[in-house]
């Protein structure tokens, strides 16, 4: 199994620009969720998702959205790129408390 | 905002020491997690520990939980240099899977 997989790696940006980051698991999870990791800050959840089709805010949603259309995939949209949003960002999937956690995504935004 | 801090922030050993890192939360949980993250990696799960359990091992590692001085701390025994790496406590609390990440004590373990 692969895991939590996660697309780009590396990603640099102009402000304003968009993109979408994908994230990919194949354990059958029903959860999934978006992390934010910045210097001296943790993980922060962005967005999260207990089933296909679903989506909930987390602890800084603002200036992301996402979407669950498959039950494996969780795509994570940045609409208009900001300084702010540089960081990098991580995927994850569980069907209960532990957490699999996908190997991130260095994103910047210049 | 951060349930669980973890103390110290950075530590520092040798090769076959023991490291201790601490975490503490404000409200009450029903369960407390450890993970590791290596370099440049996603976070890995080590452990978890039930609000009714007081003790957990794995391996090296051995988990406490002290529910009223709300507080968890982490024992890595005979420390080795592929322990390097930065180690958070979660906590989990209500009928959420949803666990509130510390923001991390950075571990360097010397050859």
């Amino acid at each position: 199994n692969a895991g939590v997989t996660q697309t780009p790696k590396f990603r640099v940006l102009k402000t304003g620009q968009s993109m979408t980051l994908l994230c990919a698991q194949d354990m059958n999870h029903e959860y999934m969720y978006w992390y934010r990791q910045d210097p001296g800050m943790g993980l922060r959840l962005i967005h999260y998702s207990v089933g296909e089709g679903t989506t909930a805010k987390g602890e800084v949603p603002d200036g992301y959205n996402v979407s669950r259309l498959k039950k494996q995939n969780f795509l994570l949209g940045l609409e208009s790129a900001a300084p702010s949003q540089t960081s990098v960002y991580f995927c994850a999937s569980s069907t209960d408390y532990e957490q699999y956690f996908g190997p991130g995504t260095r994103l910047t935004v210049t | 905002s951060q349930q669980g801090e973890e103390d110290p922030q950075a530590l520092s050993i040798q090769e076959g020491e023991n490291a201790t890192m601490n975490c503490s939360y404000k409200t009450s949980i029903n369960n407390l997690q450890w993970y590791r993250q290596n370099s440049g990696r996603g976070l890995v799960h080590l452990i978890l520990i039930r609000s009714n359990e007081r003790e957990k091992h794995s391996g090296r590692l051995r988990v406490t939980l002290d529910t009223s001085k709300k507080s968890s701390s982490l024992l890595i025994t005979a420390s080795r240099a592929a322990d390097t790496a930065s180690y958070f406590c979660a906590t989990g609390s209500g009928g959420s899977y949803i666990p509130t990440f510390g923001r991390g004590t950075s571990l360097i373990v010397h050859p």
